[in-house]
């Protein structure tokens, strides 16, 4: 185990729809990351927070949102879906500043129908 | 500038053989080169990293070598295990601005490992 938590784990929607994903970072970390994994693409980097602060972006689509609250959690947000989007969702973090290696949880696999 | 290649796609060992995987980079800016094991349902794990200082790391059963001036370095698992069997993903980062950290990570595209008993 990790230490990240991302629910929910499994998430199934219709096209056009809105859905939220929640990750947890293990205590003590700062950074969060946004990861995707499709078959075709890979893992792709999609967005970078650190202590509240947007850091770092990929290739986010526009339709894709991100924010780090307070206590250091952050969500996803996927709106407009597509069948596309199918695709499972990694969360991962790090403990920053400086430069550590990342963990990630166990993700979040949505389906688009 | 930001690829990473990976090879094999997939790898068939029998037990108690020796699992070599490839990856190739470009972006001389990277520094660090992490390997991540992914079973499947799981989420990456990191197995094993190395800088560009050095040429090789070992732990355990897994070794990395790096060849800095070819750009390119390998994965390498000693007597292989059916438990070992997973997708095996190189990677490769470089140090964000203050603060940030090496967990952007660019992935090869990933390589399943069967290890037959």
């Amino acid at each position: 185990d990790s230490g990240v938590t991302q629910t929910p784990k499994h998430l199934i929607t219709a096209t056009g729809q809105r859905v939220t994903l929640r990750c947890s970072p293990r205590s003590g970390d700062l950074s969060v990351y946004w990861y995707q994994q499709s078959l075709d693409q890979g893992l792709q980097f999609l967005i970078q927070y650190y202590n509240g602060e947007e850091r770092a972006k990929g290739n986010i689509l526009e339709r894709f949102s991100a924010q780090q609250f307070p206590d250091l959690h952050s969500e996803l947000n996927l709106s407009s879906l597509e069948l596309g989007d199918s695709a499972l969702y990694f969360c991962a973090s790090s403990v920053g500043p400086g430069n550590t290696e990342a963990f990630f949880g166990q993700g979040t696999r949505l389906t688009v129908v | 500038q930001q690829q990473v290649k990976q090879s094999p796609q997939s790898l068939i060992v029998q037990k108690g053989g020796i699992s070599i995987i490839n990856c190739a980079y470009e972006n001389t800016a990277f520094d660090y080169f992490p390997w991540y094991q992914q079973f499947p349902g799981k989420g990456p794990a990191l197995l094993i990293a190395i800088r560009p200082d050095v040429s090789e790391k070992k732990e355990g059963r897994f070794t990395i070598s790096f060849n800095k001036s070819a750009k390119q370095f390998s994965l390498h698992i000693m007597d292989s295990q059916p438990g070992d069997s997973a997708t095996y993903f190189c990677a490769a980062s470089m140090p964000g601005a203050g603060g940030t950290s090496y967990g952007k990570l660019t992935f090869g595209q990933g390589t399943i490992l069967t290890v037959h008993p």
